[in-house]
C-alpha cells in the first residue's frame, strides 16, 4: 500500500530564516505531487505541483520554492520566511494514470509557526 | 473565475439523523468530484469519489451527484460523534491534467 510521509510535524520559526520542508512516498512509482498551506479556518491553496523530477509549476507567486530531486521526494524551501507563511502545510500524491488519476492523498501535513 | 461552493457550517445534527452536506460547483462540464473529511489539527482524508449522475454508496457514506444542477452532496447515515469534522468538496479542474478545485469546507458537529 501507498504512504506518504512528512516532516517535520510542528516547526516555529522566526520571521527571516530559511525553511525545509521535505515529503517522500512509498509504495508506488512516478505520481504527480502537491505542495499545499492551509491557513487557520481556510481552505486548501494550492502551492505547488510536479509530474516528474525536475518539473515543478507554481500556483502562486511568493517566496516559496519547491523541488523534486527524486522520483518520490518533494521538498519546499524558503530562504526568508515570512510571518504570513505560517499555516498548515500538506503535500499529497495523485496516481498518473487511469481513471483515478485525479484522487489526490494527502500526507500529516507540518504546522509551521513563523514567529 | 472556477468556483467550488460550500456553507461553511457548522451544521449540527444529533446523533443517529442523517447528516446531509451539499456542494454546487461552477464549471457545467466538471466530470469528477471528490469528498474530503478532515478532523481538527489533522490532514483531509479522502471518503468519496463519483464521477456519474446517480447515488453512490459506501457503508454510510452516499454520494449524490446531479451534474444538471451542478450540484453534488454528502449524506451520512446514522451519525455518529467521531462524524464530527469538516467535509471539504473538490471538483477536478477541467483546465488542468491533474489539479482540484476545493471548497472551503463545511464543518458538521454531531451531538450525543
Amino acid at each position: 500500500s501507498q504512504t506518504i510521509h512528512q516532516w517535520p510535524a510542528t516547526l516555529v520559526q522566526p520571521v527571516g530564516s530559511p525553511l525545509s520542508l521535505e515529503c517522500t512516498v512509498e509504495g508506488t512509482s512516478n505520481p504527480n505531487l502537491y505542495w499545499y498551506r492551509q491557513a487557520a479556518g481556510r481552505g486548501l491553496q494550492l502551492l505547488f505541483y510536479s509530474v516528474g523530477i525536475g518539473q515543478i509549476s507554481s500556483e502562486v507567486p511568493q517566496n516559496l520554492s519547491a523541488s523534486r530531486p527524486q522520483d518520490r521526494q518533494f521538498i519546499l524551501s524558503s530562504k526568508k520566511l515570512l510571518l504570513s507563511d505560517s499555516g498548515f502545510y500538506l503535500c499529497a500524491w495523485s496516481v498518473r494514470s487511469s481513471r483515478e488519476r485525479y484522487e489526490q492523498y494527502f500526507g500529516p501535513g507540518t504546522r509551521l509557526t513563523v514567529t | 473565475q472556477k468556483e467550488v461552493e460550500q456553507n461553511s457550517g457548522p451544521l449540527s445534527v444529533p446523533e443517529g439523523a442523517i447528516a446531509s452536506l451539499n456542494c454546487t460547483y461552477s464549471d457545467r462540464g466538471s466530470q469528477s468530484f471528490f469528498w474530503y473529511r478532515q478532523y481538527s489539527g489533522k490532514s483531509p482524508e479522502l471518503i468519496m469519489s463519483i464521477y456519474s449522475n446517480g447515488d453512490k454508496e459506501d457503508g454510510r457514506f452516499t454520494a449524490q451527484l446531479n451534474k444538471a444542477s451542478q450540484y453534488v452532496s454528502l449524506l451520512i447515515r446514522d451519525s455518529q460523534p467521531s462524524d464530527s469534522a469538516t467535509y471539504l468538496c473538490a471538483v477536478k479542474d477541467r483546465g488542468s491534467n491533474y489539479q482540484l478545485i476545493w471548497g472551503a469546507g463545511t464543518k458538521l458537529i454531531i451531538k450525543p
